[in-house]
């Protein structure tokens, strides 16, 4: 079954410090998400992006996060100046029908970043 | 903006009982309802959905019903066994998901 890989599965830094997260979605997905987690806390909704830009992004998703298809495959998800309430788990996914359907949703094993 | 309820927040049970989980969402264009069992530091599994034109659907012990008069729906667990225990999360999709808060079942057995 085609999987959505993340790397790395965890990453601990600095506060201050740059993070790019990684992420491969399915090669025929059109429609990629990112998602973030807050330990015991409620999945919530960053961005979402289809053809090459940005479709919508949460409140949550200030000028601190950028997001990047450098490439054909990868997917990024770039947290300028990190925060110690950044940690959290960064789950990546990629859905074929998403945006107007909605449904075929694949998410990531996520990213787990600690920011010390 | 959109938002989503669930309760309750804990449900412990005795194997072999049922078990009942309830969303409620704000916002009437959601056309896709998904239940997700997360297990501890896992990604959220997707284990059951609806769309916005079906008022009932199931798989085995599990079935979800969709009242979108109400803007309500629900999961149901027959027959609970152990190994469903775990974090549950309903989600209502327009263009993006919005997840309720989470149920914490507990299966005794």
């Amino acid at each position: 079954e085609p999987e959505v890989t993340q790397t790395p599965s965890h990453q601990v830094t600095q506060m201050g410090q740059e993070v790019i997260l990684r992420c491969v979605p399915i090669s025929n997905h059109l429609y990629f998400y990112w998602y973030r987690q807050i330990l015991g806390q409620k999945v919530e909704f960053l961005v979402s992006f289809y053809n090459n830009e940005i479709s919508e992004k949460s409140e949550i998703f200030d000028d601190q996060f950028s997001v990047e298809r450098p490439d054909g495959s990868n997917f990024t998800l770039k947290i300028r100046s990190t925060k110690l309430e950044d940690s959290a788990m960064y789950f990546c996914a990629s859905s074929e029908k998403g945006g107007r359907l909605g449904y075929g949703y694949t998410f990531g094993s996520g990213t787990r970043l600690t920011v010390v | 903006g959109e938002n989503v309820e669930q309760h309750p927040s804990t449900l412990s049970v005795q194997e072999g009982d049922s078990a009942v989980i309830k969303c409620t969402y704000s916002d009437s264009a959601s056309n896709y309802f998904p239940w997700y069992k997360q297990e501890l530091g896992k990604r959220p599994q997707l284990i059951i959905d609806i769309r916005s034109n079906v008022g009932e659907k199931k798989d085995q012990r599990i079935a979800v019903t969709l009242n979108k008069t109400a803007k309500h729906f629900s999961l149901h667990i027959t027959e609970t066994q152990p190994e469903d225990s775990a974090v549950y999360f309903c989600a209502a999709h327009t263009g993006k998901l919005i997840f309720g808060q989470g149920t914490t079942l507990q299966v005794k057995p």
